[in-house]
This record gives C-alpha cells, structure tokens and sequence, in this order.
C-alpha cells in the first residue's frame, strides 16, 4: 500500500514563526501537492512538485514556500506564519500528474 | 483556477437508507476519483473511474463516469453509521492537474 506520511497530526505557532511540514510518501511517485482545506471551500492546492527541485504553485500560493531536495520528501514551508493560515492541510502524491492521488492524515495547524 | 460542482454540500439521513451525490464541470475528464474523508484524516481513495459510461463498485458503494465525460455520480446503498464523513470527487480535465470538488458532507442518523 502507499504510505504517505505527515509529520505531524497537530501543530500550535506563533504568529510570525517560520512553520515547516513536512511529507514523506515510500512509492517512488513522482508528484507531490500540498493543500489546505478549510470548512466550506474544499481542497485547495497550494503548490505542487513533479520532480526532485521541481515546483510549481497552485491556487493559493501566497504566504507558502516548498522545498523537494529528495524525491520521497517535500516540505511545506510558512516564512512567518499568520492566523489566517490555521487551517488542515494536507500533503499528497501520485505517479503522474493526472492519476489517483493518495494522501497524509493531515497536519492541524493553529497559529494564534 | 477551475472547479467542480459537487452536489448535495451535505446530507442528513436515516441508517439504511441510500444516498445520492454527484458531480459536475464544465470540461472533459478521462478519469474520474471518488475519496471519502474521516473527521480528523486524510482523504482515502474510494473509486477510480477510467472510462465514459463505467460503472463501478465498492462493497455498498457504486460510482459512474458520465457518458458525456463532464460528470460523475456516487451512491452508497443501506447506509451505516461509519458512512459519515466527507466525500469528494476528482478528477483531471484534459492537459490539465487534478482538481477536487467541494465535498459532500454526509450525516447517519443511527
């Protein structure tokens, strides 16, 4: 079975921290996609990567950075983090760009 | 950035009975997914659809990819109490990423 892992279920920041979430999948696949998911407007992609060093944004890219150094690996990254980005967000990835897509158990993170 | 119509937003039902949702866009799909998301999880994947009038089946859950390749519907027959959640659809427009719905949120009524 794929596995994609978050490493976090729950996170609390401060405003203004830098945030890293990071994903790890085991299936060799070559894109992963960040999302966030807030009540009443779905998934929402926020960047997306389809090789190592590769990336691309999504819809809602402001206020995001990633990094994939590594294929299995890619980081979500918040410079300095604000409230209006407590939200769940998901990480996810899918051997080509247009196939099923397996995601994490989604990493909460509340920034007060 | 594009989207799909997913319909009903949420649903409120008895235990036992079936349950109706679909979705909708405005341009052509070669694949159609359907995923179903527990309170506090990642979205797991349900149903993959591959081809235009496939239908497909899952335990109690039965999906079609639409003739015209610009919708999808998902059914759930007897419904159960773990049937709660949110379900999505998706799917990939021609040349283009996957995109997902807005979700269906359903609720059983023991």
């Amino acid at each position: 079975d794929v596995k994609v892992t978050q490493s976090s279920r729950y996170l609390v920041k401060r405003t203004g921290e830098k945030v890293f979430l990071e994903c790890v999948q085991d299936m060799d696949h070559e894109n992963m996609f960040w999302y966030r998911q807030d009540p009443g407007l779905g998934l929402r992609l926020i960047y997306f990567s389809y090789d190592v060093k590769m990336k691309e944004k999504g819809d809602i890219p402001e206020g995001y950075s990633v990094s994939r150094e590594k294929k299995e690996r890619f980081s979500l990254i918040l410079e300095s983090a604000s409230t209006n980005q407590t939200s769940m967000y998901l990480c996810a990835s899918s051997f080509g760009s247009n196939t099923e897509a397996f995601f994490g158990q989604g990493t909460r993170l509340t920034v007060v | 950035g594009q989207q799909l119509n997913q319909s009903p937003q949420s649903m409120f039902i008895q235990e036992g009975e079936d349950v109706s949702m679909n979705c909708t866009s405005s341009s052509i799909f070669n694949t159609w997914l359907w995923y179903k998301q527990d309170p506090g999880e990642g979205p797991v994947l349900l149903i993959a659809l591959y081809k235009a009038g496939e239908l497909t089946s899952n335990g109690r859950l039965t999906a079609q990819f639409g003739i015209t390749r610009k919708d999808s519907f998902l059914n759930i027959s007897a419904s159960i109490p773990s049937d709660v959640g949110i379900y999505f659809c998706a799917g990939p427009p021609i040349g283009g990423k996957l995109i997902f719905g807005q979700g269906t949120e359903l609720s059983v009524k023991p």
